[in-house]
């Protein structure tokens, strides 16, 4: 069964580094999208993804961050200068279509600033 | 903009049907999906509904949809230990374009 590849599972950094997270949507996907659960909250819309340009982005999505889609399989997540909040678990998703109603994601990758 | 509530914990019986709830607040949310979390793992869809419908159900689960009191619930059949985890409701809102999720409901199931 296809399914959405998120690396690294953990990634542990200091605050103020750079950090890149990476996501290998379902190939036959259009649309992508990056989530965030903090410990103990709800999963957060991030961003979403489409034709190699945002769709939509939510308040969270700040200059801090950025999306891109560097080949035709890879979907990453930057943030820059991390802070101890940005710590939480990133989950990338993708959809066939924009009205196709199944979102896949992938594992997630817990991020942690220290 | 669009909320969705759910109760935080239930425990039941293994054997036992489990209910969970949830509540939305955006009537326009076309469709409503339940997601399962198992520990350390990602968000599994499990089941979703169109907002014409009032029901749908697939082997052991079965949703439920109050369109007018804007109600979602899940119901697991003969709960068994290996359905322990988190249920996430959510909605789908923004054109399509996003799912609002509720905080999780964490179910138990004990012998």
């Amino acid at each position: 069964e296809p399914e959405v590849t998120q690396t690294p599972s953990h990634q542990v950094t200091q605050m103020g580094q750079e950090v890149i997270l990476r996501c290998v949507p379902i190939s036959n996907h259009l649309y992508f999208y990056w989530y965030r659960q903090i410990l103990g909250q709800k999963v957060e819309f991030l961003v979403s993804f489409y034709n190699n340009e945002i769709s939509e982005k939510s308040e969270i999505f700040d200059d801090q961050f950025s999306v891109e889609r560097p080949d035709g399989s890879n979907f990453t997540l930057k943030i820059r200068s991390t802070k101890l909040e940005d710590s939480a678990m990133y989950f990338c998703a993708s959809t066939r279509g924009q009205a196709n109603t199944e979102a896949f994601f992938g594992q997630g990758t817990r991020l942690t600033v220290v | 903009g669009e909320d969705v509530e759910q109760s935080l914990f239930l425990s039941v019986r293994e054997g036992d049907s489990s209910v969970i709830n949830c509540t939305y607040t955006d009537s326009s949310s076309t469709y409503l999906y339940w997601y399962k979390q198992e520990p350390g793992a990602g968000l599994q869809l499990l089941t979703y509904i169109f907002s014409n419908m009032d029901m749908k159900q697939d082997q052991r689960l079965t949703v439920l949809l109050n369109k007018k009191d804007k109600h979602l619930s899940l119901r697991i059949a003969d709960t068994q230990t290996g359905d322990s985890a988190i249920y996430f409701c959510a909605a789908l809102w923004g054109g399509y374009n996003k799912l609002i999720f509720g905080a999780g409901t964490r179910l138990a199931v004990h012998p």
